[in-house]
């Protein structure tokens, strides 16, 4: 099916510890976004990837698409409580030109202060 | 700017009652997307209208949802003969064209009695 998986389901750190969340998909990846939602609010986008073995960072956050493009992680270096929330991976699912998202179960980052 | 507006927030309803959800894109943007989202889940794909069309409603769970574009701005969703089942956020996102990232409002917290 089109469900993309995500692990850890929960994750819960220390402030100052690194986290990391892994999307894998059973089938090859057009592209893959990234999305965090905070406790209570909406998905707020964080980076596209589009290229085989692509990494992309934005300051604490390292993102990378998988050299098959099944997969993906997230790495978070040195956590912040306001690193708090769900982080989920999103994959497109094109037919016909058009495109749906297809969202992953997603990881709950806890981050004890 | 303006970003993605749903209305209401909130909706309390009896089971059997007709609902709608309204949800007024960021202005320009082509693609409209609704998702459900329950407790601890990730979004769950409903309908995606590229203009006035629905380009993919294949995520509708039954034949008591319906949603409408007609002018390719506003986009209300429809609920007949609500259940309890049918609780939950109802977040409605935008996008500029197909491969873009999705902008989400704050949803519709939707709760059938």
């Amino acid at each position: 099916g089109q469900q993309v998986m995500q692990i850890p389901q929960y994750q819960h750190v220390q402030e100052g510890e690194d986290f990391t969340t892994y999307c894998n998909s059973s089938t090859t990846l057009s592209n893959i976004q990234w999305y965090k939602q905070r406790p209570g609010g909406h998905p707020v986008f964080l980076i596209q990837l589009v290229k085989s073995g692509e990494v992309k960072k934005q300051k604490r956050l390292t993102f990378q698409f998988g050299e098959a493009k099944k997969n993906s992680s997230l790495h978070i270096t040195a956590t912040q409580t306001t690193d708090v929330g769900t982080y989920f991976c999103a994959r497109s699912s094109t037919t016909s030109g058009t495109y749906k998202y297809i969202f992953g179960t997603g990881t709950r980052l806890k981050v004890l202060a | 700017g303006a970003g993605v507006s749903q209305t209401p927030s909130n909706k309390v309803t009896e089971k059997g009652k007709y609902v709608e959800l309204r949800c007024d894109p960021i202005s320009g943007h082509t693609a409209l997307y609704w998702y459900r989202q329950s407790l601890g889940q990730g979004p769950e794909f409903l309908i995606y209208f590229q203009g006035t069309g629905a380009a993919d409603d294949s995520g509708l769970p039954n034949d008591r949802f319906f949603a409408v574009r007609p002018e390719g701005s506003v986009s209300t969703l429809k609920i007949q003969r609500t259940e309890r089942g049918d609780s939950a956020v109802y977040l409605c996102a935008s996008s500029s064209q197909g491969n873009s990232p999705l902008h989400f409002g704050n949803g519709t917290r939707l709760t059938v009695t």
